[in-house]
């Protein structure tokens, strides 16, 4: 069965530094794609970045990127020069290809606080 | 392009009543999804429509729950009647074609007293 752990429950980070929030996870699926989806206090999903399983690189949007170690089954979410407004939970999410279903299994929430 | 859109935002109703969430997914995606998060724990998928037909109800937690999406538009979730673990917030999420990203709505968050 699927599976997605986030360990941080919460992270602090100082204005302009840069973040890594942590997402392991398990699946037999060879085939599958990895999510971060950011909800601030306004309740919304918000899509930030996707990787896929068969990627060769790792996924960069802006300032969000995705350090995805198959080996390690790991898709860490780096934001870089965080600002004020990344403050919000962050939710790690995967979908198997190959089984049929397209639901995403998340995982628990890290809750991100930038301070000034 | 308008997103999806969920109504209502927030419900309050005793345990016993009824309530009916509805959602508009983006004009034009086949697939349609409905997630809840009850307090304190993960999002969990419920079910997945593909146009007006219920591909995916694995996630419903029981017969209290009844999901429509009749003519394959705006889709609604029933639950009657609502438990106090009911209460949670009902996210519902659209998309264009199978393999394509999942657009959330805003949620409704329902508490059940």
């Amino acid at each position: 069965a699927q599976k997605i752990t986030q360990t941080q429950p919460g992270m602090f980070v100082q204005e302009k530094e840069a973040v890594t929030l942590d997402c392991t996870y398990d699946t037999s699926d060879p085939s599958y794609g990895l999510f971060w989806y950011k909800q601030p206090s306004s309740g919304e999903m918000i899509f930030l970045i996707y990787q896929g399983s068969y990627d060769q690189q790792n996924a960069t949007e802006g300032r969000y990127s995705l350090n995805f170690q198959k080996a390690r089954k790991s898709a860490n979410l780096v934001i870089s020069a965080s600002q004020l407004g990344d403050s919000a939970m962050y939710f790690c999410a995967m979908r198997e290809m190959d089984t049929g279903r397209r639901a995403l299994t998340f995982g628990s929430g890290t809750r991100l606080q930038v301070q000034p | 392009e308008a997103g999806v859109t969920q109504f209502p935002s927030h419900s309050v109703i005793e345990k016993g009543q009824t309530v009916t969430l509805r959602c508009d997914p983006i004009s034009g995606h086949d697939n349609l999804y409905w997630y809840r998060r009850v307090m304190g724990k993960e999002i969990k998928f419920l079910l997945h429509f593909v146009k007006e037909s219920k591909q995916d109800e694995s996630g419903m937690p029981n017969n209290r729950f009844l999901a429509e999406r009749t003519g394959g538009t705006y889709s609604t979730l029933k639950v009657q009647p609502a438990e106090l673990e009911d209460s949670g917030v009902y996210f519902c999420a659209s998309s264009h074609t199978l393999a394509a990203q999942q657009f959330f709505g805003p949620g409704t968050r329902l508490t059940v007293l």
